[in-house]
């Protein structure tokens, strides 16, 4: 079965803070992923896909093939960084359909 | 280039009544993809369409809810007699290809009353 699986709904930590959210998949064969964020009453806007390897907004994203994992890294926190996340993975065989996880609120205090 | 239009914003219907979402995509994208977001819930796929064709509706409630996209104007998402349930937020998304970064609309939230 396809899956993502955000297991933390809330992340909260201080600015400057590293911040870490996982993100963990169930797919056989080789999925892209992706990660979304939400901020406060906006649009979805994509943050990063694994394929192209970018940093966007201080954040990296590693694919972990072995652990079946992406999670969503950066070294310190903002309080603009304050939205929601989701995990979301496209499958070879989903006719470009994305799977998403049921999201991370990370919250940013100062 | 507006991006992905979604109205109306806010949709308020009495149970029994019908809803209608409309989704304009980005300019050259011919690529629809509708999802629901329930609360405290993930988003999930509901339908994917192309010009006058559903390609993957696999995501769609069998009775009542029905989708299109047409050649001239918006894409549409279709829920007859609503009810409680219904109750979410829709987002349709763009794409120019079937597997390439999407562009999201700001969405539609129902309220079934």
């Amino acid at each position: 079965a396809q899956r993502v699986t955000q297991p933390e709904k809330l992340l909260s930590v201080f600015k400057g803070a590293p911040v870490e959210l996982k993100c963990n998949y169930s797919y056989s064969g080789s999925p892209e992923l992706f990660w979304y964020v939400q901020y406060s009453r906006q649009r979805l806007q994509l943050l990063l896909r694994h394929i192209s390897r970018e940093s966007i907004k201080g954040f990296t994203a590693d694919l972990n093939k072995g652990e079946t994992s992406f999670h969503l890294k950066k070294p310190f926190a903002q309080e603009e960084d304050s939205a929601m996340y989701y995990c979301a993975l496209i499958g070879s065989s989903n006719t470009g359909k994305l799977i998403f996880g049921q999201g991370t609120t990370l919250q940013v205090k100062p | 280039n507006a991006g992905v239009m979604q109205n109306p914003r806010h949709l308020v219907r009495r149970r029994g009544q019908e809803a209608r979402l409309r989704c304009s995509p980005m300019k050259g994208h011919s690529h629809v993809y509708w999802y629901r977001q329930l609360p405290e819930e993930g988003l999930k796929f509901m339908v994917y369409l192309q010009k006058e064709n559903i390609i993957d509706e696999s995501g769609m409630p069998k009775e009542r809810f029905s989708a299109e996209f047409p050649k001239e104007g918006p894409s549409i998402l279709r829920i007859q007699q609503v009810v409680r349930g219904d109750s979410a937020a829709y987002f349709c998304a763009s794409s120019p290809t079937d597997n390439y970064g999407y562009t999201f609309g700001s969405g539609t939230r129902l309220t079934v009353v």
